[in-house]
């Protein structure tokens, strides 16, 4: 069961487009949640992330969108870079705080051309 | 500051072998640690996880087991590899209820 969804396996923009990655969820119990990307051979870094009580949070470039009601969220990297390519995993945090766990989601791979 | 080291960095076993991953934390104390898996296609699927010395938690029935003998170290073993083993198996702490930071990943190939 699935809990966190990102039903595009890959994504590939343009340098200075828009990247617009999409994240599904199952559980509206889920009170937090995390952007991570990660480059081959490496483990994932933490990239951004929003509570459940807002809606948008946004850090330089990042910019993370939760929609409650549609149990969705995305994340906006604007403007795209090369450097940006890489896998981008969404998490989601459980109610209840420090021992609950983060279910991550299956991952996107960007891809920006120069 | 603090860091986590997981190590080695890869590692080939035949099948029917055992297997010891490390981790340790330094800069915290009584972190909640992590072992999560990287399948090929399959996103990060937690294995277990520990809010203290002995304190293991299982996600899923499999062929692993973990253990905490300190404070700041997270041991995954396996007594027999499968095949279906083979994985990116990457060692996670959280301070609290927030972000995980991971650790540089175990590229495991069971041949």
């Amino acid at each position: 069961d699935q809990q966190v969804k990102q039903n595009s396996p890959s994504l590939s923009v343009q340098e200075g487009r828009i990247s617009i990655l999409n994240c599904d969820y199952t559980n509206s119990m889920f009170d937090y949640f995390l952007w991570y990307k990660k480059y081959p051979a490496e483990g994932p870094t933490f990239l951004i992330s929003i509570s459940s009580i807002k809606d948008k949070n946004e850090d330089g470039r990042f910019t993370v969108f939760l929609n409650k009601s549609a149990k969705h969220l995305s994340l906006h990297i604007v403007p795209s870079q090369p450097g940006d390519s890489a896998v981008y995993f969404c998490a989601a945090r459980g109610y209840g705080g420090a021992t609950n766990k983060l279910i991550f989601g299956t991952g996107t791979l960007l891809a920006v051309q120069p | 500051s603090q860091t986590i080291h997981q190590w080695p960095a890869t590692l080939v076993q035949p099948v029917g072998s055992p297997l010891s991953l490390e981790c340790t934390v330094e800069g915290t104390s009584n972190p909640n640690l992590y072992w999560y898996r990287q399948a090929a296609g399959r996103g990060l699927q937690l294995l277990f996880y520990s809010v203290g010395i002995g304190q293991i938690s299982s996600e899923v029935p499999q062929n692993l087991s973990a253990s905490r003998p300190q404070d700041r170290q997270f041991i995954l073993s396996s007594k027999k590899l499968l095949l279906s083993d083979s994985g990116f198996y990457l060692c996670a702490w959280r301070p609290g209820g927030g972000e995980a930071f991971f650790g540089q990943g175990t590229r495991l190939t069971v041949v």
